[in-house]
């Protein structure tokens, strides 16, 4: 168990529909960080926030945003879904400001199917 | 933008062997990782290396930036060894698109 939650663990929506992801990092750390693993795509990296601020932006769709609560939680928004968008979404989390230089600790991830 | 390639694809190792594993990369980087996905769909971040050589355990990891390459190297693989391990780069200046290799897929058996 690597301390990271994310919810819902699975989520079925139709096209043009909007679905928000939750992640709830380890203790203590202040990074959090979401990642899309697609059939098509592959693994891509989609942005990090470090203590509520956004710190690096990946292959982020404009149709997908983030934020971080003070409480630390990030919750990933996508919106107009296409089929496309079905993937599996990873949520992590790590100690230190810096993106990639201290060790990400992955939840579970969320599978989205897009119908 | 920077092209990823791992070799080889797949491997099939006995409990015990050891293995390497190559991550080719087009142009320079100052970002790579080494991430592991277990047959369960769990993701670990294995090493952050752009450069030099780094150990935890019966996993070691070595790049060398001038000649583009990563090596994983795995000893004495076990079966919870298995899954795909995926090397992910950045070329840095400011960008984060981390751009990940297809990975290779090692299945160690008992």
């Amino acid at each position: 168990d690597s301390g990271v939650t994310q919810t819902p663990k699975h989520l079925i929506t139709a096209t043009g529909q909007r679905v928000t992801l939750r992640c709830s990092p380890r203790s203590g750390d202040l990074s959090v960080y979401w990642y899309q693993q697609s059939l098509d795509q592959g693994l891509q990296f989609l942005i990090q926030y470090y203590n509520g601020e956004e710190r690096a932006k990946g292959n982020i769709l404009e149709r997908f945003s983030a934020q971080q609560f003070p409480d630390l939680h990030s919750e990933l928004n996508l919106s107009s879904l296409e089929l496309g968008d079905s993937a599996l979404y990873f949520c992590a989390s790590s100690a230190g400001i810096q993106a990639f230089t201290d060790t990400q600790y992955f939840g579970p991830g969320t599978r989205l199917t897009v119908l | 933008g920077i092209q990823v390639e791992q070799s080889p694809p797949d491997l099939i190792l006995q409990e015990g062997a050891n293995s390497t594993l190559r991550c080719n990369f087009s142009d320079s980087v100052n970002n790579l990782q080494w991430f592991h996905q277990n047959p369960w769909g769990q993701l670990i971040n294995l090493f952050y290396i752009p450069s030099g050589t780094k150990q935890n355990g019966r996993l070691s990891a070595t790049t060398v930036a001038t000649e583009r390459y990563s090596l994983l190297y795995i000893s004495s693989s076990q079966t919870t060894d298995s899954g795909v391990y995926f090397c992910a780069v950045d070329s840095g200046a400011g960008s984060y698109q981390l751009t990940f290799g297809k990975g290779t897929k090692l299945s160690v058996i008992p």
